[in-house]
């Protein structure tokens, strides 16, 4: 069965404290991988798509990796504005959502 | 580029009445849309996926009759939710694909409904 796993559920930062957020999947001819943003109330906004093992992407203070079975975001020096709910989905069949890291960025 | 919006954001109704949310592309065709519908703190759940012009494909345990969509146009798609109940109070998404995205979803920003 096609599966998609995000950790941590909620994570906690200091303002300029980076770290990674992780996405592991286990599906059939993944087509690609896609994070998105979403903040309370709102629907998910896009921020990257990956296809290949050994892709990274990156976006101001975001970087996207991805290999065979899991994917990264990582986040250097956040700011309390990137407080919101990352999601992590893959492309099969359908696209495939995760149930998100839901960050808070502490001033 | 690429903006999806939706009508209404929020929506109260009465138990037994019919809603109707629209999802539009902005700025783009959309040669298909999406209908998620998310629960608090989980993930989206796809519904049914449309081609304008075709009938919608339903996920299994999605009820076609009660979730009917249109997609009348390209940029424009519709999911009226009939006879409403409890149940279906969630917060419905639409995403949209263009004619240049060979999987990249944009989604809408959503509709609360409640259902009283």
């Amino acid at each position: 069965e096609d599966q998609v796993t995000q950790s941590p559920e909620a994570l906690r930062l200091q303002e300029g404290e980076s770290s990674s957020l992780n996405c592991s999947y286990t599906v059939s001819g993944l087509r690609g991988l896609f994070w998105y943003r979403q903040d309370p109330g709102k629907g998910p906004e896009f921020l990257f798509t990956l296809y290949s093992a050994g892709e990274e992407k990156e976006k101001e203070r975001l970087k996207a990796t991805l290999t065979k079975k899991e994917s990264f975001l990582h986040i250097t020096a956040p700011k309390p504005e990137d407080s919101a709910t990352y999601l992590c989905a893959v492309q099969a069949d359908k696209l495939i959502f995760g149930t998100g890291t839901r960050l808070q960025v502490f001033p | 580029g690429a903006v999806v919006s939706q009508h209404p954001s929020r929506v109260i109704c009465k138990s037994g009445t019919s809603v109707k949310i629209e999802c539009r592309s902005l700025d783009f065709q959309a040669t298909t849309m999406f209908w998620y519908r998310q629960f608090p703190k989980q993930s989206l759940m796809l519904m049914a996926t449309s081609n304008e012009g075709s009938k919608a494909t339903y996920e299994q345990g999605v009820e076609k009759d009660k979730f009917l969509i249109n997609h009348a146009s390209l940029t424009l798609s519709t999911l009226t939710v009939a006879s409403a109940h409890p149940e279906d109070s969630s917060f419905y998404i639409c995403s949209a694909r263009g004619w240049d995205s060979v999987y990249e979803q944009y989604f809408g920003p959503g509709t609360r409904l409640t259902v009283t």
